[in-house]
């Protein structure tokens, strides 16, 4: 099955600075890779994704790429503001190729943005 | 237009007792997964309903977790007996049918459930 390595574990940032947090997928079939962000008491959710059509997608202070090759991918946050304090999990699914299976998660990173 | 609820929020219960979970996805959505964090780990996969049939159970971790989802709505996740091992946030998320390419998972809340 797909593993998922998330690092860093915690990741602290002055605010305004940027934030890079890197996954890397063990399945080369796999071909969907979305960003979840946790802010506590709260579920998941889907902040960005990518397919393996494409290597980078942003969307305004949010960017994700993806490295095929080397199997890894990666969220790029900038201009950090406080309210991007939380945990952001990578996630790949489980076996490759398309469909609605269920995802493999990253451990999360526990981004703090320091005022 | 409402998101997946979950309930209870937080369950504490003891050693050998009884627990269910209940999960209401989206409406109209076929897909249906459940999904646990122990603390401070990753997020496991447990389980996905297309409508109310198991498609994949592949991440229960043993016979003690019951799952149904009757009708194609609502899902429920028995926990019986509780262990220690049991207590984490368990998700459920949901997202529209689709084989060919993924769709968004939308999580819930999540249940706490602790087990003393």
């Amino acid at each position: 099955g797909e593993n998922v390595e998330q690092h860093p574990s915690t990741l602290s940032v002055q605010e305004g600075d940027s934030a890079v947090i890197k996954c890397t997928y063990s399945d080369s079939a796999s071909n969907y890779f979305p960003w979840y962000k946790q802010e506590l008491g709260k579920g998941p959710q889907l902040i960005i994704d990518i397919r393996s059509n494409v290597g980078e997608k942003k969307d305004q202070r949010i960017a994700v790429t993806l490295n095929k090759t080397a199997k890894h991918f990666s969220l790029h946050i900038t201009e950090t503001q406080p309210e991007d304090s939380a945990v952001y999990f990578c996630a790949a699914p489980p076996r490759g190729g398309g469909g609605a299976d269920g995802l493999t998660f990253g451990k999360g990173t526990h981004l703090i943005i320091q005022p | 237009e409402a998101g997946v609820t979950q309930f209870p929020s937080h369950s504490v219960i003891e050693k050998g007792q009884t627990v269910t979970l209940r999960c209401d996805p989206i409406s109209g959505h076929d897909n249906l997964y459940w999904y646990r964090r122990v603390m401070g780990k990753e997020i496991k996969f447990l389980l996905h309903f297309v409508k109310e049939s198991k498609q994949d159970e592949s991440g229960m971790p043993n016979n003690r977790f019951l799952a149904e989802r009757t009708g194609g709505t609502y899902s429920t996740l028995k926990v019986q007996p509780a262990e220690l091992e049991d207590s984490g946030v368990y998700f459920c998320a949901s997202s529209l049918a689709d084989r060919a390419s993924y769709n968004e998972q939308f999580f819930g809340p999540g249940t706490r459930l602790t087990v003393l």
